[in-house]
């Protein structure tokens, strides 16, 4: 079946550092592809997704790449800040039915000032 | 502002109890999930609905089963708790149609069974 595999956490960074978490995909169609985050205390929230092969997802500094011939979708931010730290979910979906989602294992992002 | 709410934050069982975790979406999303979250392994799916009445099994469906008799609510049951079913439990919504539809989810059931 699908899987998702993400790179392990935790993760300790200071702010302004680069930032990649690394995220590889196994599934038999043409998933569309996600990531998540987990702020303390809150349920989970789209951060971005991309749909097709050389897509760019971004939002909030974030980007990620939908690269099929590597099975691959890492997450990068160029200048972390402190309002970072949280969980984050790499995650597909295939594109029918109830389209329902496939997650990794989540990386914890601690941002030290 | 679209909203999935938990009935309960926290939640502490006795093993053999019935227990019942409730959802309530307000966005008229055809699709429902229930998930469970421990360290390390991520989300596992439990159970999803895609319309009223209707249920699938997901990876970890042993030692629990659904209820959806309205759109709007979306129910998991534990029939009989045991302590390997301490966990956050994540409810989660969605709309039919369209590539990579956003996945609404509550705040989470953090339930410790003793």
């Amino acid at each position: 079946g699908d899987s998702v595999t993400q790179m392990e956490g935790p993760v300790t960074l200071s702010e302004e550092a680069f930032l990649t978490i690394n995220c590889t995909y196994t599934a038999t169609g043409y998933p569309s592809l996600f990531w998540y985050v987990q702020y303390p205390g809150e349920g989970l929230q789209l951060l971005l997704k991309a749909t097709k092969a050389d897509d760019k997802g971004s939002n909030k500094g974030f980007e990620a790449t939908y690269r099929k011939e590597t099975t691959s979708f890492h997450l990068e931010k160029g200048s972390v800040q402190v309002s970072d730290s949280a969980v984050y979910f790499c995650a597909l979906s295939e594109p029918w039915g109830a389209q329902k989602l496939v997650f990794g294992q989540g990386t914890r992002l601690t941002i030290n000032p | 502002d679209v909203k999935v709410t938990q009935s309960s934050r926290y939640l502490v069982k006795r093993t053999g109890e019935k227990v019942f975790l409730e959802c309530v979406q307000d966005m008229d999303h055809e699709n429902m999930f229930w998930y469970r979250q421990d360290p390390g392994l991520g989300l596992r799916l439990i159970y999803f609905s895609y319309d009223v009445k209707m249920k699938e099994k997901g990876d970890i469906p042993e030692g629990y089963s659904v209820s959806r008799e309205k759109k709007e609510r979306f129910s998991l049951i534990l029939e009989s708790a045991s302590t390997n079913q301490t966990s956050m439990y994540l409810c989660a919504s969605s709309v039919t149609g369209g590539a990579a539809t956003e996945a609404f989810f509550g705040q989470g059931t953090r339930l410790t069974v003793v």
